[in-house]
């Protein structure tokens, strides 16, 4: 069975400053890796995923998460944060199975202060 | 192309009511997906479908029940409606294949009282 943590119900951080937002997966097989976006009364959006072609994926809105095969974790960052970005972030992991089912964390809410 | 449209986008219900949420498609996409999102929970898979006519459980399939007459839509019934089905209903589709990511629609706030 697969599971994902995302560390972290709610971070607040400053405009302009580094945001790091923590997944760790559980997956007996290779995984298949993403990272959802879902604004304020909207769906998810897909900000990046990783299957296995590069450790470093780079996304949409200058997100980028590296993939830790050691640490079994794919955190999300960027360099520096907009007021856009608050919002609310899910990882979540396929095992690849016929199915494409996929089991997602939480979720963090991301608050950016002005 | 309109991507995944869910109708409606709000409902409310009464206890043992009865209702049907539709899913709808212009992708062409073979997989189909119902999920239910709570504070604090995430996202929780209902049901899903690999293909017209087929369906199949989910994670929390309890109190729900789905049809794929078409290849483009996933209707997700709830047949006696209860305080513990409010929730935000999300619909997700994506192609066959590990590369692809499933899209979602705007969902549907639904509040049984």
């Amino acid at each position: 069975a697969q599971s994902v943590t995302q560390l972290g119900s709610h971070v607040s951080v400053s405009e302009g400053a580094l945001v790091l937002l923590r997944c760790n997966y559980s997956s007996s097989v290779p995984p298949y890796l993403f990272w959802y976006v879902q604004y304020p009364n909207q769906g998810l959006q897909l900000l990046l995923k990783y299957t296995s072609a590069a450790t470093l994926v780079k996304g949409i809105n200058g997100f980028e998460a590296e993939f830790k095969k050691s640490e079994t974790s794919f955190h999300l960052t960027k360099p520096s944060a907009h007021m856009s970005d608050a919002a609310e972030y899910f990882c979540a992991v396929s095992d690849g199975g016929s199915n494409y089912k996929l089991t997602f964390g939480k979720g963090t809410l991301l608050t950016v202060n002005p | 192309n309109a991507g995944v449209t869910q109708t409606p986008k709000f409902r409310v219900l009464k206890t043992g009511q009865s209702m049907t949420l539709l899913c709808a498609q212009d992708m062409n996409h073979e997989y189909m997906y119902w999920y239910r999102q709570d504070p604090g929970m995430g996202l929780r898979l209902i049901h899903y479908s690999v293909g017209e006519g087929t369906t199949a459980k989910g994670e929390v399939p309890d109190g729900y029940n789905v049809s794929r007459l078409k290849k483009q839509n996933f209707l997700l019934g709830l047949e006696s409606a209860a305080p513990s089905q409010t929730s935000v209903y999300f619909c997700a589709s994506k192609l066959a294949g590990n590369l692809d990511e499933q899209y979602f629609g705007p969902g549907t706030r639904l509040t049984v009282t």
